[in-house]
């Protein structure tokens, strides 16, 4: 069963816009993080955000915003006021395990291609 | 930009040959993980190296082996090149196990 979906293969947004990315995860664990990473063409995957399933307060950072629903496992990346520098594909990704021992291993979607048109 | 950084950032094997990726951590940074990307597809675990011990492997053969040096540095080495090993391998490193995974900007890798 896939553990992130990502179901918007493409998404355009007009610059200056807010533009919202889906994910909705499946996991069986009480602790465990969800990520959005962005990747240009270049190929580095950047990281944007991180929401821990105990945090009660959704995550921002700048411009981006976290829109988590546990009871729903949706962690929804929001970005506000697009710019033409965010086109790139977008990986939201979850990581299970403890501390207890296990890998952390980063599960990921297979990924949103954001285009921002001017 | 992170400190991780990987080489060579391109490169073209043969299918059947042997191949070694290097990847150099984030300063203070003793956790590194390797993954692989297929052109279209969100990237796969292979295997994470925690102070230089294997911790952990993804659904991948045994022809995928790895190294953690004392410097926490890492190697990725494929052996027996198929076609379909093409792809993107990334190297994320962090300063712990459970904490934020910083990457680098990948090797791409085409078996011909």
């Amino acid at each position: 069963a896939q553990k992130i979906t990502q179901t918007q293969p493409g998404m355009f947004v007009q610059e200056k816009e807010a533009v919202t990315l889906d994910c909705t995860y499946d996991t069986s664990d009480q602790s465990y993080g969800l990520f959005w990473y962005k990747q240009p063409s270049s190929g580095e995957m950047i990281f944007l955000i991180y929401q821990g399933s105990y945090d009660e307060q959704n995550a921002t950072e700048g411009r981006y915003s976290l829109n988590f629903q546990k009871a729903r496992k949706s962690a929804n990346l929001v970005i506000s006021a697009s710019q033409l520098g965010d086109s790139a594909m977008y990986f939201c990704a979850m990581r299970e395990g403890g501390t207890q021992g296990g890998s952390e291993k980063l599960v990921f979607g297979k990924g949103t291609k954001l285009t921002v048109n001017p | 930009e992170t400190g991780v950084t990987q080489s060579p950032t391109h490169l073209i094997k043969t299918r059947g040959q042997q191949v070694t990726l290097r990847c150099s951590s984030q300063s203070g940074h003793n956790t590194v993980s390797w993954y692989q990307q297929a052109l279209g597809q969100g990237p796969q675990f292979i295997f994470q190296y925690y102070r230089e011990e294997e911790n952990g492997r993804g659904n991948f053969p045994p022809r995928f082996s790895g190294l953690q040096f004392p410097n926490y540095s890492s190697e990725l080495n494929v052996n027996a090149l198929e076609l379909d090993d093409s792809a993107l391998y990334l190297c994320a490193s962090s300063f712990q196990m459970n904490t934020e995974a910083f990457f680098g900007q990948g090797t791409r890798l085409t078996v011909v």
